[in-house]
């Protein structure tokens, strides 16, 4: 059964760089995953699709400031130069699957 | 540009019935998979149902199997959602999500601005 796990928060600096985590259950590293931004009081909105050889492709309009990667049965999110506006929860998705969700707070 | 724009949410009594909408533009509707996706008020998001380009694969989540239908009408650029015997937990904001592909266990690359389903008496 596909589990992804996601930390519950995460934080950092204005201006600063953050990376998240999403972990795919055993037996299913080879899947890529979707990574979908829900600011506050707003529809999720798609920014990547991240496959196991660390390609990925961005959605529409997504700043360059956000970029995926992968390592074994990990896929990454990273944003560099923190904006306010980044500040939101961030779910990763497989299939039918979605994961926990990471709370990002922009200090 | 693509639009998604589900409307039929509202207050329903438990047991009761409702069916959601969604319009599709800005895309070749009929060559993807189309999913419902809900999210409780201070929850994560739940996958609910999916449905393949030419409907002829659907998918339930086990929470919503045998209460809810997913169809679509690829002439109108529509997708829907059929829910009888409605409960308190499915109480939600429903969006209406496009997958990249004719498959829906393909990942979500578009969404709608969701409709709320309120179940109470």
């Amino acid at each position: 059964q596909l589990v992804l796990t996601q930390s519950p928060s995460a934080s950092a600096s204005l201006g600063a760089s953050v990376k998240l985590t999403c972990t795919l259950s055993s037996g299913h590293s080879s899947f890529a995953i979707a990574w979908h931004q829900q600011q506050p009081e707003k529809g999720p909105r798609y920014l990547m699709k991240v496959k196991s050889d660390g390609s990925y492709t961005k959605g529409d309009g997504i700043p360059d400031r956000f970029s995926g990667s992968s390592s074994g049965a990990e896929r990454y999110l990273t944003i560099s130069s923190l904006q306010s506006d980044d500040e939101a929860d961030y779910y990763c998705q497989a299939w039918r699957v979605f994961g926990g969700g990471t709370r990002l707070t922009v200090l | 540009e693509v639009q998604l724009v589900e409307s039929g949410g509202g207050l329903v009594q438990p047991g009761g019935s409702l069916r959601l909408s969604c319009a599709a533009s800005g895309f070749t509707f009929d060559d993807y998979a189309m999913n419902w996706v809900r999210q409780a008020p201070g929850k994560g998001l739940e996958w609910v149902s999916g449905i393949n380009s030419n409907s002829g694969s659907r998918g339930y989540a086990d929470s919503v199997m045998g209460r809810f239908t997913i169809s679509r009408d690829n002439a109108k650029n529509s997708l829907y959602l059929q829910m009888n015997s409605l409960r308190a937990e499915d109480t939600a904001f429903y969006y209406c999500a496009k997958t990249r592909a004719a498959v829906y266990l393909e990942v979500i690359d578009y969404w709608g601005q969701g409709t709320l389903l309120t179940v109470s008496s």
